[in-house]
């Protein structure tokens, strides 16, 4: 069965520090992968995605970047972090036909990131 | 990326069933309905999907209007666990782009 894993669970970072969280699928091949950011009491923001190694989309101008290194591996990055970065970071994966997702998105358990 | 309407919040009481509307009028033949639910301090969770015909999985069913301009996520008997923010979700591409959503509360 495929799994989705996430970590860390939580962070606390202060202003100014690099980040780099992980995120890796097991048990599928090719997968779409996103990573996504919901603000404290906000809707979740699409940040990017990726149809496959190498390839970033980013849906919204920020601080951060994503790579994808490996087929199932997904990183998001920041040189140096923001106030505004603190939220709850999740990761998801779809699987796919070409490139349209054949079933729904699963997330990660996500990681709540703390700008301090 | 076509959009969808759906009520701030809704409440429900305990072993009814529970009706989730969604509009969205503006969808194209490619675009498939998702629903995903929310709980507190969790990522989002799949619910079901489906493009024209009606839908059935062990968590719910959804019903598509036959203009495909609207559909209605059934879950048929809530429980206190079914309370969570709902989001019906337009998918015609490789990305899923999240609204406001439903805060469904139920009652016991």
């Amino acid at each position: 069965s495929q799994t989705i894993h996430q970590w860390p669970a939580t962070l606390v970072q202060p202003v100014g520090s690099p980040l780099s969280l992980e995120c890796t699928v097991e048990g599928t091949s090719n997968p779409n992968l996103y990573w996504y950011r919901q603000a404290a009491g906000r809707g979740l923001q699409l940040l990017f995605y990726s149809v496959g190694i190498g390839q970033i989309s980013s849906e919204v101008p920020q601080n951060l970047s994503a790579s994808r290194p490996q087929d199932r591996q997904f990183i998001l990055s920041s040189k140096k972090l923001l106030l505004s970065d603190s939220g709850f970071y999740l990761c998801a994966w779809s699987g796919r036909r070409n490139v349209v997702p054949r079933n729904g998105y699963t997330f990660g358990s996500g990681t709540r990131l703390t700008v301090v | 990326d076509a959009k969808t309407t759906q009520p701030n919040s809704m409440e429900s009481n305990e072993e009814e069933p529970v009706h989730l509307p969604c509009n969205h009028s503006t969808i194209s033949g490619t675009d498939y309905i998702h629903w995903y639910r929310q709980l507190p301090s969790q990522g989002p969770e799949y619910v079901i999907h489906g493009l024209t015909s009606n839908v059935n999985n062990r968590m719910a069913s959804l019903a598509i209007a036959e203009d495909r301009k609207s559909s209605t996520l059934i879950l048929h008997r809530a429980t206190l666990r079914d309370a969570a923010v709902y989001y019906c979700i337009l998918c015609g591409g490789n990305k899923l782009v999240f609204g406001a959503g439903t805060i469904l509360r139920v009652k016991s």
